[in-house]
């Protein structure tokens, strides 16, 4: 069964510039959660959403926002991008919302702000 | 709030040589624990859990993990190296109902 996609796989913007990131779960599952990882904060929880409403936030500005679909697609939306934007974006999901259940994650969306 | 450590940002070892990656967590309640692979380019695999029950556990790839509550400790062994093997490590702890990673531990193998 076909993994974890996520669109664009790079991307590069300029400083207060948005940008939209989507994530294709598993066929099947309803949980997808988004990460973001850079060199000096590492992985850090974005937030969860499940049967498309978001269940969970981790610490981040406003501008970081999510959306899922009926179809349990999610995209990821930053708006007035900063340089300190500038990560590797995960996206993970999973058939239920226990933490215990393995997430999969996919390759990831890096992005640049320039 | 729960915490992990992951001892060591790089770890080499040689081929054939025994793995052993250093994860100390924090918790206030009984924690679910992981080990994650990340390969460059790609995203996390997940290597193993602890949930409940046996605390040695055995994940893909010949990797083991044992929880030990007095240490507050999920190292992660293997006990021969091999080049594939090379790859970034990440442990995580449940935190309600997210994950929290440790800063990562990358492991060169050499020849």
């Amino acid at each position: 069964k076909a993994g974890v996609t996520q669109t664009p796989r790079y991307l590069i913007k300029t400083r207060g510039q948005q940008v939209t990131l989507s994530c294709s779960p598993i066929s099947g599952h309803r949980s997808v959660s988004w990460y973001q990882q850079t060199p000096g904060q590492g992985l850090q929880f974005l937030f969860e959403y499940f049967s498309e409403t978001q269940r969970n936030k981790g610490n981040f500005p406003g501008r970081f926002s999510g959306r899922q679909f009926s179809n349990s697609r999610s995209e990821m939306n930053v708006s007035t991008l900063e340089l300190g934007d500038s990560a590797l974006y995960l996206c993970a999901s999973s058939f239920y919302r226990e933490v215990y259940n393995e997430q999969f994650f996919g390759p990831g969306t890096r992005l640049t702000v320039l | 709030a729960q915490s992990v450590t992951q001892l060591g940002s790089h770890v080499s070892v040689s081929e054939g040589a025994l793995v052993l990656l250093r994860c100390n967590y924090s918790s206030s309640v009984p924690p679910y624990l992981f080990w994650y692979v990340q390969y460059p380019n790609q995203g996390l695999q997940l290597l193993l859990k602890y949930t409940t029950g046996a605390t040695l556990v055995k994940g893909i790839n010949g990797f083991e993990a044992e929880f030990k509550k007095s240490e507050t400790s999920f190292h992660l062994t293997k006990p021969s190296a091999h080049m594939s093997d090379a790859a970034e490590y990440f442990c995580a702890v449940s935190d309600t109902d997210k994950l929290i990673f440790g800063t990562g531990t990358r492991l060169q193998v050499f020849p």
